[in-house]
């Protein structure tokens, strides 16, 4: 089983929905939960974190926190073509460093 | 504010030739630095990473290397790349002592022939 697990998409949505982004991870010990977006050639940049459980929102991103269910989710509210781009999530297991899923690609359909 | 630096941008190396890559950050003092790659549609695979100057830690036991010779400079060495090495390489950077929050470079694209 994959450390942190991602579906690879793409996911597709049209412009002004909303996309929602799913990632799960196998160590209960896991503290601080990171989403990354990523464009085609480009290196990853840092969109939230969070914590605890529940939800924390920034502006039209909404991270959702589960630690029950080991499951974090990225939700994009009015959806822009801008957006497309591919999404990392990622975990700290409390080691050396953050474990990161292999990414969601989304793409926003004008 | 912190930034971080990697060069260069891009590099076409023959197969057998030596490499090296650097990265440096501005802003923060002894910050944690991680060297990642990204092969082409994967994600970040951890090569190494590194708490302070001269103390490396390998995840990947490859022909690839790592130095910290200043507090704010990390690179990336090969003496004889392979084929499979091309790649994106990402430095990042977190504060010192968390291994959290980490900001990454530009990268650095390498194509090895």
């Amino acid at each position: 089983q994959k450390e942190v697990e991602q579906n690879s998409g793409p996911l597709s949505v049209p412009e002004g929905a909303i996309a929602s982004l799913n990632c799960t991870y196998s160590d209960r010990g896991s503290q601080s939960f990171f989403w990354y977006r990523q464009y085609s050639g480009k290196s990853p940049e840092l969109i939230m974190f969070i914590y605890s459980n529940g939800d924390k929102e920034d502006g039209r991103f909404t991270a959702q926190l589960n630690k029950a269910s080991q499951y974090v989710s990225l939700l994009i509210r009015d959806s822009q073509p801008s957006d497309s781009a591919t999404y990392l999530c990622a975990v700290n297991p409390g080691r050396r460093a953050l474990t990161f899923g292999s990414g969601t690609r989304l793409q926003v359909q004008p | 504010s912190q930034t971080i630096h990697q060069w260069p941008a891009t590099l076409v190396q023959p197969v057998g030739s030596p490499l090296s890559l650097e990265c440096t950050v501005e802003g923060t003092s002894n910050p944690n630095l991680y060297w990642y790659r990204q092969a082409a549609g994967r994600g970040l695979q951890l090569l190494f990473y590194s708490v302070g100057i001269g103390q490396i830690s390998s995840e990947v036991p490859q022909n690839l290397s790592a130095s910290r010779p200043q507090d704010r400079q990390f690179i990336l060495s090969s003496k004889k790349l392979l084929l499979s090495d091309s790649g994106f390489y990402l430095c990042a950077w977190s504060y010192s002592g968390s291994t959290d929050t980490q900001y990454f470079g530009p990268g650095t694209r390498l194509t090895v022939l």
